[in-house]
């Protein structure tokens, strides 16, 4: 079983709907969340960070952490075309060292 | 500013060949990574760098050689690559391990092809 898993998608969604991108893990160590957006042969792009179960909000997109079920989520509002890209959500036990991503979610949104 | 930068953006290089990949950072990082990524499959570390030091080597083989001269360069090394090689090379940095922060900021990457 992997660390962390996450569903490759395709996603497709329509313009303006909610896209919503999960990551389940196993370790309960894990304590550090991210969310990265990696656009086609570019770098991944750090979106999203949390520390601590609950919501996190900054301005379109929504994380949010539930350490009990050991489910981390992805909220993206009002999507657009150019939010098509891959989401990778990725997790560490420390503030340094490995960051065990998931598989990535390809996500396409069609005008 | 949360820019990494890497050199060259593309490389060729035959089997027999030596070539270094470089990145840069200017944020005051204490930690610097490189990742290697396949098409279609998530960033896997190669090799983390914590206060200048090699602190992880993921059972890289030696082909690849990770130096790093001073707390904002990295560099990697490449000598007698394999086709399988070929891939998109990433580095990042994060603020380190006094730092509660463990976000990792990409550089854009170098695609390099083995022929």
């Amino acid at each position: 079983q992997k660390e962390v898993e996450q569903d490759p998608g395709p996603l497709s969604v329509p313009e303006g709907a909610i896209v919503s991108l999960n990551c389940t893990y196993s370790n309960s160590a894990f304590q550090y969340f991210m969310w990265y957006r990696q656009y086609s042969r570019k770098g991944p792009e750090l979106l999203m960070y949390t520390y601590s179960s609950g919501n996190k909000e900054d301005g379109r997109f929504t994380a949010q952490v539930d350490k009990s079920s050991k489910y981390i989520s992805l909220f993206i509002r009002d999507s657009q075309p150019s939010d098509s890209a891959t989401y990778l959500c990725a997790i560490t036990t420390d503030s340094w060292g490995k960051l065990q991503f998931g598989a990535g979610t390809q996500v396409v949104v069609t005008p | 500013d949360t820019e990494v930068t890497q050199t060259p953006k593309h490389l060729v290089m035959g089997m027999t060949n030596k070539k270094s990949l470089k990145c840069e950072q200017h944020m005051g990082h204490r930690a610097m990574y490189w990742y290697k990524q396949k098409a279609k499959k998530p960033p896997e570390l190669m090799f983390v760098y914590s206060y200048e030091k090699l602190s992880i080597n993921e059972s890289v083989p030696s082909r690849f050689s990770p130096e790093c001269p001073n707390s904002s360069l990295l560099n990697l090394h490449l000598h007698a690559l394999q086709p399988e090689d070929s891939a998109l090379y990433l580095c990042a940095s994060s603020p380190g391990r006094e730092s509660l922060l463990p976000n990792q900021y990409f550089g854009p990457g170098t695609r390099l092809t083995v022929t």
